[in-house]
């Protein structure tokens, strides 16, 4: 299993304002995954956050809007930029342990006003 | 499109009562996986499946995963209050390790 971290766990941001969400896991992973969770919704996948290399985004997700870093293989950032009342959600990180198993940090709660 | 569609959405029952959650799609998965989610929390881990027509049971919980792999059912007996809360299903295809969730299932369990 892991042990995953975010920060912050809660934030309510003015619009055109930009937020970043931190994500930290307690091992060394390949794979971590970038959701959100829209209110009352199940989880969409905004994108892969790959080591070294650019982030890979789903169909509906740029990078100009969620612009993501990757430092290392227990770290991760997603930035909700020029935000506005839509982008209110729950983003969630997750990562890889094997090729079967995921698991979900506790989610940040963004409302955006 | 939705990959992956699961019934019912709303489920409230009486405690002590059985329930059956299913996950259904025309695509097949390399593994399905069952979250349970409750208000404040990220997605909780229950189960992978990964063999057709497997079946793992976690104490009250049993899951099965269909022969052809397009499928899949939670069924809890004798369920508590603890049990409330979202259950989520999630597909792996071929290999991608990009999960594609269905749209949950929120179960209520009334004492």
């Amino acid at each position: 299993s892991a042990v995953i971290s975010q920060k912050p766990s809660r934030d309510i941001c003015q619009r055109g304002t930009s937020l970043t969400i931190q994500c930290q896991v307690d091992s060394q992973v390949t794979m971590m995954f970038w959701y959100r969770q829209q209110p009352g919704q199940s989880l969409t996948l905004i994108a892969t956050a790959n080591q070294g290399s650019e982030a890979t985004y789903e169909s509906g997700f740029v990078i100009d809007k969620f612009p993501i870093s990757r430092p290392n293989l227990t770290f991760s950032t997603l930035t909700v930029s020029n935000m506005s009342p839509e982008d209110s959600s729950i983003y969630l990180c997750s990562v890889d342990v094997t090729s079967e198993t995921q698991y979900f940090g506790p989610g940040t709660r963004l409302l955006v006003l | 499109t939705q990959l992956l569609e699961q019934s019912p959405q709303f489920l409230s029952i009486q405690e002590g009562e059985n329930l059956t959650v299913y996950c259904n799609s025309s695509s097949v998965f390399s593994s399905l996986q069952w979250y349970r989610q409750e208000p404040g929390e990220g997605p909780v881990l229950l189960v992978t499946v990964v063999t057709g027509g497997e079946v793992k049971k976690l104490k009250r919980l049993t899951f099965q995963f269909g022969d052809a792999r397009k499928d899949s059912s939670l069924h809890i007996t004798a369920a508590q209050p603890g049990d409330t809360g979202l259950y989520l299903c999630a597909g792996e295809q071929g290999g991608s390790e990009k999960l594609v969730f269905g749209k949950g299932t929120k179960l209520t369990v009334n004492p």
